[in-house]
């Protein structure tokens, strides 16, 4: 079946940027998501990109897909301890497919 | 302030039990899902309703039931719970249509120990 990969921890000094990379495997996926999980609480949407888009850029927060690879990445620039979360990538063609989330840990 | 609320936040039942999980939306969305999460695994659709009383399989509906009666509320139930389905389980919904981004809204989660 599809897959999603995603390493699941990086660790990034405060005022670094933070770079969550994610592949995918469905060459048909129409969308592809980035959620956020804090403690305690459930997924929350961060952003997403449609398939024919290559970048989008939300304030401090910019995804890059490269579709020829099945590659997708979250930068969030000058990251604060509150970016303190879970990750999750997602693809959707039909369902949503999940990676197993990228813990970001903040060292001050 | 849109919301998916899920009663239990935390419980703790016995092997076999019957264990019931509410989850509630006010947002009119056509979609709802059962998922479970569990460390290293990231998110595993358990059910998923598209309409009232209509509910679909997902990758793992082995040991679940659902209930949809109404559209603002998708129950899961543990007929006879087990150790292996202590776990950490998000509800979330969605509106309908086939086109446009598939964007999910999250309850808070239940967190279900079985001992």
């Amino acid at each position: 079946g599809e897959d999603v990969e995603q390493s699941l921890f990086l660790s990034v000094r405060e005022g670094d940027s933070s770079v969550i990379n994610c592949t995918y495997t469905d060459s048909s996926s129409t969308y592809l998501y980035w959620y956020k999980q804090e403690p305690g609480a459930g997924l929350q949407l961060l952003t997403y990109i449609f398939s024919n888009m290559d970048m989008k850029q939300d304030q401090r927060l910019t995804v890059l897909l490269n579709k020829k690879d099945k590659h997708l990445s979250l930068r969030i620039a000058d990251t604060q301890t509150g970016d303190s979360a879970i990750y999750f990538c997602a693809d959707s063609n039909y369902q949503l497919i999940w990676g197993a989330g990228t813990k970001l840990i903040i060292k001050p | 302030d849109v919301k998916v609320t899920q009663s239990s936040r935390y419980l703790v039942k016995r092997t076999g039990e019957k264990v019931f999980l509410e989850c509630v939306q006010d947002m009119d969305h056509e979609n709802m899902f059962w998922y479970r999460q569990d460390p290293g695994l990231g998110l595993r659709l358990i059910y998923f309703s598209y309409d009232v009383k209509m509910k679909e399989k997902g990758d793992i509906p082995e040991g679940y039931s659902v209930s949809r009666e109404k559209k603002e509320r998708f129950s899961l139930i543990l007929e006879s719970a087990s150790t292996n389905q202590t776990s950490m389980y998000l509800c979330a919904s969605s509106q309908g249509g086939e086109s446009g981004a598939n964007v999910l809204t999250f309850g808070a989660g239940s967190r279900l120990t079985v001992l």
